[in-house]
């Protein structure tokens, strides 16, 4: 289907382990972003990338990895999971970073760290 | 970096009545957006606004980008159920700058 899909939508993962989170979009937009979503702050960007093997850091960068090897792949990484990234979070893209046609957001992913 | 305020964070209404909020940006931007979050979803956009005074509306949605440049404001009237949700501003000042969002404000529709 055309869009742009995360997975899983659901996780729990515990204190100390890596998980990856998974963001796929079909209308190769060049732009895809990553935001976490918190009571009381809104939604705040951790990664972004404006192509293939392009990423760039947000606001709240500190404990994820990105990598972009394919257009259409944007995966995110925590690298060592602690409680304080217990979020939802949200992939999105865009033809431009400017957001001119504005950004499409997947569905999100609720991840639980214990 | 660049911070909006949005107000109100929530608010309770009636159905049927109107409801306003706005967004505000400690720096001028040039384009302003407005999205919507449904329970469970990712945020979905509303309206998109490019130029200084520009009014623009999406049904019974109506956003304006404010003369400063510093703000924005959206209007829903008659609001129903499905009215629901967050809304969130966003706003760039570049082409080459990701978007900033605001906080958002969570509407309630009481039946």
């Amino acid at each position: 289907d055309a869009g742009i899909t995360q997975s899983p939508r659901y996780k729990i993962t515990e204190t100390g382990r890596q998980v990856t989170l998974m963001c796929h979009q079909t209308w190769s937009h060049s732009y895809m972003f990553w935001y976490r979503q918190d009571l009381g702050h809104g939604l705040r960007l951790i990664y972004y990338s404006a192509a293939a093997d392009i990423t760039d850091k947000g606001e709240v960068p500190d404990g994820y990895v990105v990598s972009r090897s394919k257009t259409e792949n944007f995966p995110l990484t925590l690298e060592s999971a602690t409680r304080s990234q217990t979020s939802v979070y949200f992939c999105a893209s865009s033809a431009s970073q400017g957001a001119y046609y504005g950004y499409t957001f997947g569905s999100g992913t609720r991840l639980t760290v214990v | 970096g660049q911070q909006l305020n949005q107000s109100p964070q929530s608010m309770f209404i009636q159905e049927g009545e109107d409801v306003s909020m706005n967004c505000t940006s400690s720096s001028i931007f040039n384009t302003w957006l407005w999205y919507k979050q449904d329970p469970g979803e990712g945020p979905v956009l509303l309206i998109a606004l490019y130029k200084a005074g520009e009014l623009t509306s999406n049904g019974r949605l109506t956003a304006q980008f404010g003369i400063t440049r510093k703000d924005s404001f959206l209007n829903i009237s008659a609001s129903i159920p499905s009215d629901v949700g967050i809304y969130f501003c966003a706003g760039t000042n570049s082409g080459n700058t990701p978007l900033v969002f605001g906080k958002g404000t969570r509407l309630s529709v009481i039946a």
